[in-house]
């Protein structure tokens, strides 16, 4: 199994509202990422996970907290966002953080927060 | 600031021809770089990798990397109407767990 997969492919969510987002991984990977993508921009890093535990907090507000229950699972919680984070939330993972560990993405969430 | 840069394109080019895509890096003491690419709407999707100078081929696809020079590029020989995407080259610093991003190349392949 060499895939990402991520749930839901689309959320619609108000200010006010508390929601997740999910990412499983069966690669054996221990390292796993959330990253952030507007429309014609390239991914931007949000968060990095090593062996569960997270390495990188690219200055995220805290309306996004990562969480990782497991070495296969990666979830986003999401709580009281604005519209500009309206965006495609993209999961990644790779055998280890860093070095020539190639990371391979799952499809993404489209996020539209109203 | 690390940076990777790219042209933003678009890049056209006709079905069959060979297709260059270039990227320059600023930090000289990267050591792996990555081509992705990303039709619209989808996820990125990695298509080749590359460690060493010179050239690495995969199928109709070679990556050629230049560390003196910081740059790195991607061919794509045979070039396809199902080529058309944005390529993003992506650089990881030594020691570092951040990928660096450039803003990605628009292909059009005409048929």
């Amino acid at each position: 199994d060499t895939e990402v997969t991520q749930t839901p492919k689309h959320l619609v969510m108000g200010m006010t509202n508390k929601k997740s987002l999910k990412c499983e991984q069966h690669m054996g990977h221990r390292a796993m990422y959330w990253y952030k993508q507007k429309a014609k921009k390239p991914p931007e890093l949000m968060f990095v996970y090593s062996y569960e535990k997270l390495s990188i907090n690219e200055s995220v507000p805290s309306r996004f907290s990562p969480e990782c229950p497991n070495s296969s699972l990666l979830n986003l919680h999401l709580h009281a966002l604005q519209p500009e984070d309206s965006a495609l939330y993209l999961c990644a993972s790779s055998q280890l953080a860093g070095g020539t560990n190639e990371q391979f993405f799952g499809p993404g969430t489209r996020l539209t927060v109203l | 600031q690390k940076e990777v840069e790219q042209n933003s394109g678009p890049l056209s080019v006709p079905e069959g021809a060979i297709a260059s895509l270039n990227c320059t890096y600023s930090d000289r003491g990267s050591q792996s770089f990555f081509w992705y690419r990303q039709y619209s709407g989808k996820s990125p999707e990695l298509i080749m990798s590359i460690y060493s100078n010179g050239d690495k081929e995969d199928g109709r696809f070679t990556a050629q990397l230049n560390k003196a020079s910081q740059y790195v590029s991607l061919l794509i020989r045979d070039s396809q109407p199902s080529d058309s995407a944005t390529y993003l080259c992506a650089v990881l610093p030594t020691g570092g767990f951040k990928t660096i991003f450039g803003a990605g190349t628009r292909l059009f392949v005409k048929a």
